[in-house]
Formats: structure tokens, sequence, C-alpha cells
């Protein structure tokens, strides 16, 4: 099954706990990207990534880090969590072809951090 | 100006009547649009895209572009309760990038 899986789906934590969201996608997709979704303010992107080894930043980066080792995972990084943070997280990919390519969404992570 | 806007919600409708969401962008530039819906806790799923001026139609869903009037908006014919969900617009911008709109909240009453 296609798919875009994120881990974890729940996430409490504290200030200052380093922590790594993971995603894996299976349909070989060249493009992938973080949001963040926050009541009122919709889906925000955080990072992009265009294929392995190429990633630059959304509209919102401060505070995440992130890296595209191999093209199927493209973990969201946390060195220092805050609770300005806490947000729902949704992992998406897709195709490089044309701008007409939707994106497929992971089932989300909910971090909060305390 | 936010680059992507819709209608605020939320949108309340009876079963069986036409729900209308609307979304207006900025950058005149942008080349395609989407519509996904969200339920409660769920993630994003693409409904509709549409990238030529007029209407596109696919079963209870209609989407209507006026490149233009920088608009582009979303029908729902014979509404049911199973419609009632978060309605998000997206526009490329530039590349594969996408800006959301907020998002417009159906509830559609039994």
């Amino acid at each position: 099954e296609a798919q875009v899986t994120q881990n974890p789906r729940y996430l409490i934590t504290v200030t200052g706990k380093k922590l790594t969201v993971t995603c894996s996608q299976n349909m070989n997709h060249e493009y992938m990207s973080w949001y963040r979704q926050d009541p009122g303010l919709g889906l925000r992107q955080i990072y992009y990534s265009m294929n392995v080894e190429v990633t630059d930043k959304g509209d919102v980066p401060e505070g995440y880090k992130v890296s595209r080792k191999e093209k199927r995972n493209f973990p969201l990084i946390l060195e220092s969590p805050s609770p300005n943070q806490t947000s729902l997280y949704f992992c998406a990919s897709s195709l490089v072809g044309d701008s007409n390519q939707p994106q497929h969404f992971g089932d989300g992570t909910r971090l909060s951090i305390l | 100006q936010k680059e992507v806007e819709q209608n605020s919600g939320p949108l309340s409708v009876p079963e069986g009547a036409i729900a209308s969401l609307n979304c207006t962008y900025s950058d005149r530039g942008s080349q395609s649009f989407f519509w996904y819906r969200q339920y409660s806790g769920k993630s994003p799923e693409l409904i509709m895209f549409i990238y030529s001026n007029g209407d596109k139609e696919d079963g209870r869903f209609t989407a209507q572009l006026n490149k233009a009037s920088q608009y582009v908006s979303l029908l729902i014919r014979d509404s049911q309760p199973s419609d009632s969900a978060t309605y998000l617009c997206a526009v490329n911008i530039y590349d594969y990038k996408l800006s959301f709109g907020a998002g417009t909240t159906v509830t559609v009453r039994a």
C-alpha cells in the first residue's frame, strides 16, 4: 500500500529535550515536506526537500532541522524543543515532474512540549 | 495580505443542499490549485485539483477556477453528513511549494 508513515503519532515531552519525528514514504517520491498545523493558521511549511541531499527552508523553519540522506526518509529534528512548537505536524510527499502532482500526507504527529 | 485566503466558516448546510466554498490567492503566477478535505484529527486528503480556467467536475464535487479574478471555488452538491469536515484550499506558488488557506469547516445538518 502506497503511504507516508510518521512516527511517533503522539509525543509529550519537556522543553530542551531533543526529539526526532521520522517520516518514510514507499512511493519513490522525490519531493518531501514538513508542515505544522495550528488552529486558525492552516498548514505552514517548515522545510522541504526536492531530492536526496537537497533541502530548503519553508515559511517557519526556526527551531527545526531536517536531513535527506535517503530518498524514502525525511526526519524532522527539534534540537531544543520549546512550548511554542507544540503543534500537529504532517509530512507529505509527491512526485516531481509538473506542478500538478498532488501531495500525499502522513497521518500526523501531535507534539506537546511542556 | 495572506497568499491564500478562504471564506471564514463555519459553514452549516442542510443535507441535500449545495455547499459553496471560496478561496482567493495573491500570486497571479500561480498555476495549480488543490482542494483537500480534512476530517477532525486526520490528515488532509486530496479531493480535486484544477489548473485551467473554468469548471472541473468529479462526482458531487465541482471546482471552479477564474485566474483573472484570482479565485477558486469548490461546490459540493447533494451534501451528505459525511461531507462534514474542514476543506483546505492550496495553491502552487512556485516549483512544488504549496501555500494553504486556513480552511473552512463545513457542517452538514441531517
